[in-house]
């Protein structure tokens, strides 16, 4: 079984300055890693996914992550947000194996304010 | 290319009413089907899934059920609803089997029983 841990429920930030959301996951197998964004009263949108190479992943709207194996941690960041980045942001892994019902294990969310 | 389709978007209903929330998948076929929760300040929860035509699998004991009666279509029911079913409902979908690819999210549907 898996695990995720989001260290920060909620991250103020102020606009243009960066950001950093930490995620630790833990796992007995080798993992598939995903950062999800939720816009208010919306459905999630996938930011980015670590599958296999470069440790250094680039997604959408300027984020990027960071996947270390030995402190198993995935930690989202951005150099510079916008007021557009409020939202909720949601680590999750799922177990690379090929079985039915492949199911992603979410963390609890880290809720990002940029303020003015 | 495959779109969810989720609805109503909001839903306001009496304590004791039932309740039939609908998703559909199209452009793609066989997909794993997932219902979550998301309750005031609370972060995901998965109430059920399904990996074919009438098979649902159930994370937790609740008020609620689920039905998958086409491939690409899932359901999620109650007969009387609770105060404590309020909440922010999610479908969504991924590819069978294919643990890279990740979930697609409908748009969700915003329930409040009242």
């Amino acid at each position: 079984a898996q695990s995720v841990t989001q260290l920060d429920s909620q991250v103020p930030v102020f606009e243009e300055a960066p950001v950093e959301l930490r995620c630790n996951y833990s796992s007995s197998v080798s993992v598939y890693l995903f950062w999800y964004v939720q816009y208010p009263n919306q459905g999630l949108q996938l930011l980015l996914k670590y599958l296999s190479g470069s440790t250094l992943v680039k997604g959408i709207n300027g984020f990027e992550a960071e996947f270390n194996k030995s402190q198993t941690s995935f930690h989202l960041r951005k150099p510079s947000v916008h007021i557009s980045d409020t939202a909720e942001y949601f680590c999750a892994v799922s177990a690379i194996i090929k079985a039915a019902g492949n199911k992603l294990t979410f963390g609890g969310g880290t809720r990002v304010l940029v303020k003015p | 290319s495959q779109t969810i389709h989720q609805w109503p978007a909001t839903l306001v209903q009496p304590v004791g009413s039932p309740l039939s929330l609908e998703c559909t998948v199209e452009g793609t076929s066989n997909p794993n089907l997932y219902w979550y929760r998301q309750a005031a300040g609370r972060g995901l929860q998965l109430l059920f899934y399904s990996v074919g035509i009438g098979q649902i699998s159930s994370e937790v004991p609740q008020n609620l059920s689920a039905s998958r009666p086409q491939d690409r279509q899932f359901i999620l029911s109650s007969k009387k609803l609770l105060l404590s079913d309020s909440g922010f409902y999610l479908c969504a979908w991924s590819v069978e089997k294919r643990s890279n690819y990740g979930y697609t999210f409908g748009s969700g549907t915003r329930l409040t029983v009242v």
